[in-house]
C-alpha cells in the first residue's frame, strides 16, 4: 500500500458545482496536511494546510482532516473554470512532504 | 506570500552535456530547499533535501554524482544534471521553507522543463 493514495481522475464538473477531492494515507505519524494546486507546466501552489484533525476554511475552500480514518478532503464551493487544475494532497510528520498523485479537475463553463 | 524562482524555465541540451538549474527564494531566507522531479501525469518525487552550507541528503535511488546540489546561501540552491541522458528529461521543481515559519510550509518554484536530445 502506498503511503498516500489519491484518485487521479480526471474529474469534470459544471461551473458552480461543489467539488470534493480526497486522499487516504497509511502513515499514522503524519501530522501536517496540505493541499496544493498545480496548473499545467507550473509549480505547485500551496492552497491550504491543516495541523492534525479538524476543518479549516478559506474563502471557497474547506480542508478537512480525519486522522482516525486517515482521510483528508478538500471541498471547493461555487467552482469556477479558473479552478481547473491538478490538486495534490501532501502530508508530513518529521519527514519530508509525501505527495499524492494529484487529481486533475476540469470545471466546465 | 513567499516567492521562489527558477532559472531557466526550459532548457534543451544534448546528451552527455551538463545542465545547471538555479532556485532562488526572492523575498525570504530559506532554511531548507528541496529538489523534485515530476513526470507527466505523475506526482512529485523528492530527489534531495539541502540546507545552506551542508551536503544535500539524497533520496534512495537518486545518484549523487549525477545530480549535484549546491546550497551556497540562504537564498540560492543549484541542481546540476551531469552527463545528461534522454531519460533525465523531466520537469524539475524546487521548493523552500522559510526560516521564520514552521517547516511544513513549502513554497514551490515554477519548475524547469529539461529536454535531453
Amino acid at each position: 500500500q502506498k503511503e498516500v493514495e489519491q484518485d487521479p481522475g480526471p474529474l469534470s464538473v459544471p461551473e458552480g458545482a461543489i467539488v470534493s477531492l480526497n486522499c487516504t494515507y497509511s502513515n499514522s505519524a503524519f501530522q501536517y496536511f496540505m493541499w496544493y494546486r498545480q496548473y499545467s507546466r507550473k509549480g505547485p501552489e500551496l492552497l491550504m494546510y491543516t495541523y492534525s484533525s479538524g476543518n479549516k476554511e478559506d474563502g471557497r475552500f474547506t480542508a478537512q482532516v480525519d486522522k482516525s480514518s486517515k482521510y483528508i478532503s478538500l471541498f471547493i464551493r461555487d467552482s469556477q473554470p479558473s479552478d481547473s487544475a491538478t490538486y495534490l494532497c501532501a502530508m508530513k510528520g518529521n519527514t519530508p512532504l509525501v505527495f499524492g498523485k494529484g487529481t486533475r479537475l476540469s470545471v466546465i463553463a | 506570500g513567499a516567492v521562489v524562482s527558477q532559472h531557466p524555465s526550459r532548457v534543451i541540451c544534448k546528451s552527455g552535456t551538463s545542465v545547471k538549474i538555479e532556485c532562488r527564494s526572492l523575498d525570504f531566507q530559506a532554511t531548507t530547499m528541496f529538489w523534485y522531479r515530476q513526470f507527466p501525469k505523475q506526482s512529485l518525487m523528492l530527489m534531495a533535501t539541502s540546507n545552506e552550507g551542508s551536503k544535500a541528503t539524497y533520496e534512495q535511488g537518486v545518484e549523487k554524482d549525477k545530480f549535484l546540489i549546491n546550497h551556497a546561501s540562504l537564498t540560492l540552491s543549484t541542481l546540476t544534471v551531469t552527463s545528461a541522458h534522454p531519460e533525465d528529461s523531466s520537469f524539475y521543481i524546487c521548493s523552500a521553507t522559510r526560516n521564520d515559519r514552521a517547516g511544513y510550509e513549502q513554497y514551490f518554484g515554477p519548475g524547469t522543463r529539461l529536454t535531453v536530445t
